[in-house]
């Protein structure tokens, strides 16, 4: 059974805090997403990877950044938290090629920045 | 500009009766690929249905069909026969094929539509 976990499902932080999401799949996939999921907005694409170490900014990476050191595991790092940032974070992922294939996400991060 | 738009807020069905939720899309490419999600109340995003620009058939996946008109640039999904376990958020969502006719698999979504089940 394929399966894309995240670290937490709720988290609680306070305003300037260093927050750290945390993503892992058992797929071996290469491609990974981090999207904020928003009342209205649908899925926003923060940031993806194709490949270990690389990165690319998605549509609003602006207050985030990540980190891939291994193929599984992908990391979004809020560096100093705000109350807008507030929101569901979601993790993907998929294989590297092809237009048919989905992506498998993890079950949702809930966090509040108070 | 939107690329995916999703009109319907929300949606009421009665069960057992079929209903579509509508999509949009906006796209230069020739290749590309449409996809819908269910995302129940716990949060899990489900993969329901693909559909390929270049498949000439309407996709179908059990009680869900994409009605797929594609001068209209639309990929509306149907569900059949509704039951009160198809109350969810559902999106519509776009993989485009970049320049060199490969994707990093990147999706952009719709607002996305709370599809409602009364017994």
């Amino acid at each position: 059974d394929v399966k894309v976990t995240q670290s937490s499902r709720y988290l609680v932080k306070r305003t300037g805090e260093k927050v750290f999401l945390e993503c892992v799949q058992d797929m071996d996939h290469e491609n990974m997403f981090w999207y904020r999921q928003d009342p209205g907005l649908g899925l926003r694409l923060i940031y993806f990877s194709y490949d270990v170490k690389m990165k690319e900014k998605g549509d609003i990476p602006e207050g985030y950044s990540v980190s891939r050191e291994k193929k599984e595991r992908f990391s979004l790092i809020l560096e100093s938290a705000s109350t807008n940032q507030t929101s569901m974070y979601l993790c993907a992922s998929s294989l590297l090629q092809g237009l048919a294939n989905e992506q498998y996400f993890g079950p949702g991060t809930r966090l509040t920045v108070t | 500009a939107q690329k995916i738009t999703q009109t319907q807020p929300g949606m009421f069905v009665q069960e057992k009766e079929a209903v579509t939720l509508d999509c949009t899309y906006d796209t230069s490419d020739q290749s590309y690929g449409l996809f819908w999600y269910k995302q129940p109340s716990s949060g899990e995003m489900i993969f329901l249905i693909y559909q390929g620009s270049y498949d000439e058939q309407n996709a179908t996946e059990g009680r869900y069909s994409l009605n797929f008109q594609k001068a209209r640039k639309s990929a509306n999904l149907v569900i059949s026969a509704s039951q009160l376990g198809d109350s969810a958020m559902y999106f519509c969502a776009m993989r485009e094929a970049n320049a060199g006719g490969t994707s990093y698999g990147k999706l952009t979504f719709g607002q996305g539509t709370i599809l409602t089940v009364h017994p």
